[in-house]
């Protein structure tokens, strides 16, 4: 059984770029929440999509966007990127109960 | 909105010897506490959760208490070895009964166990 799969594992943009990161959920999972983890931070909630919608949203500009697909799979998609972006950005997906987290993208925004 | 607070950043044991890691959440409708260790450049891993419907839980090495009246959390780590050296994570989450869905996350303890 595969876990959550995140892609691609690391990422080099120019600022002012667009970067999409994507993530499949664990099997069974119909839940997939975004976070960026800044170096020495904990996480940090962007959103949350459940049937394909929008659920939560944290306190992230509107540069970053997401959608969920059919099967649960999830993109987010970061505009006009700047370099405090940089980060690492973690997708965790859930049924009920605790989270299962992919090994993340590592975005580099220079 | 839920403010996880975790204490302390950094902890730094003897192998052999016991950590305690302590989270207090101000979201009186929480109701689900994870805890996560995330090693070195790999995902956060589940690795302990409590309901609010129980004080304590155990799994073997590693307990979790709930104090819902104080509203604060602990994990405890027993004989400690040095492959426990990660950075851990509390959360803490409300649910259908109350609360938001969203795991709020405490921003880590770094554990270092020297052999």
């Amino acid at each position: 059984d595969a876990g959550v799969t995140q892609s691609p594992t690391h990422l080099i943009k120019t600022r002012g770029q667009q970067v999409t990161l994507r993530c499949s959920p664990k099997s069974g999972h119909d839940t997939v929440s975004w976070y960026q983890q800044a170096l020495g931070q904990g996480p940090q909630f962007i959103f949350q999509y459940y049937e394909e919608e929008e659920r939560q949203r944290g306190n992230f500009p509107d540069r970053f966007s997401g959608h969920q697909f059919p099967n649960y799979s999830s993109e987010l998609n970061v505009n006009a990127l700047l370099l405090g972006d940089s980060a690492l950005y973690l997708c965790a997906s859930s049924l009920s109960g605790g989270y299962t987290f992919g090994s993340g993208t590592r975005l580099t925004v220079v | 909105g839920e403010n996880v607070e975790q204490h302390p950043s950094t902890l730094s044991v003897q192998e052999g010897d016991s950590a305690v890691i302590k989270c207090t959440y101000s979201d009186s409708a929480s109701n689900y506490f994870p805890w996560y260790k995330q090693e070195l450049g790999k995902r956060p891993q589940l690795i302990i959760d409590i309901r609010s419907n129980v004080g304590e839980k155990k799994d073997q090495r590693i307990a979790v208490t709930l104090n819902k009246t104080a509203k604060h959390f602990s994990l405890h780590i027993t004989e400690t070895q040095p492959e426990d050296s990660a950075v851990y994570f509390c959360a803490s989450r409300g649910g259908a009964s109350g609360g938001s869905y969203i795991p709020t996350f405490g921003r880590g303890t770094s554990l270092i166990v020297h052999p």
